[in-house]
């Protein structure tokens, strides 16, 4: 059972813009920052958003982060074949004195 | 460009304990204002966060395996370990390392490629 809440899966055709939820509480989400990983079929995850919305050098600006309260969301608009990955939503838990992860969003490109 | 890389048994027995070592190559593990963590990930499951250490030596643990877990950098060699003691099979997983550091507007986020690490005897 993960601290943080994802749906286990989501999907898209190409073009279109998907959402992937992440629920959590006031002592992780709600007060601080939220952070997204996406993993590659048998490979290491990337870090994809930081700060809730910050893009790392290189991410393409199909990818965007947003948070509100004790849920943030990442969007995919303009979805590609290499979109396809498992999705990681991360925030530090005040009350845990730790990161904490969701359990992951497996993205399906139809 | 900062690379890291994962090394140790592939192999543990049950109750023993579990050592790796990620070296860190492309910079200095004891430059910058990096956290130096560990995070696992059982096969089929999600990532499950295990502890850091900071490049001031100060130290963070998951909660649940705090009492089994160590951390330690070894600024001679460039290289950060783990260890995790009295292992059982729910330890088995691909344990990856990782660095960051954010400054105002940048980030650094480098992960080693993951090693596997089964738990049986």
């Amino acid at each position: 059972q993960s601290v943080l809440t994802q749906p286990p899966s989501a999907s898209g055709t190409p073009g279109q813009r998907v959402t992937i939820s992440c629920s959590g509480s006031s002592s992780n989400i709600g007060s601080n920052y939220v952070y997204w990983y996406q993993q590659l079929p048998g490979t290491a995850p990337k870090l994809l958003m930081y700060r809730n919305n910050q893009r790392p050098s290189g991410v393409p600006d199909r990818f965007s982060g947003s948070k509100s309260g004790t849920s943030a969301s990442l969007a995919i608009s303009g979805l590609r074949s290499e979109d396809e990955a498992d999705y990681y939503c991360a925030a530090w838990d005040d009350s845990l004195r730790g990161w904490v992860f969701g359990g992951g969003t497996k993205l399906t490109v139809l | 460009q900062v690379q890291l890389q994962e090394s140790g048994p592939g192999l543990v027995e049950p109750s023993q304990t579990l050592s790796l070592t990620c070296t860190v190559s492309g910079g200095s593990i004891s430059s910058g204002s990096y956290y130096w963590s560990w995070i696992r990930q059982p096969a089929g499951k999600g990532l499950e966060w295990i502890g850091r250490i900071h490049t001031s030596g100060t130290t963070n643990f998951n909660p649940s395996l705090k009492s089994r877990v160590t951390i330690s950098v070894d600024t001679s060699k460039n290289q950060f370990s783990l260890k995790l003691s009295s292992v059982t099979a729910a330890d088995t997983a691909v344990y990856y390392c990782a660095g960051d550091r954010y400054g105002d507007n940048t980030v650094d986020d480098y992960w080693g490629q993951g090693t596997l690490v089964t738990v049986s005897s």
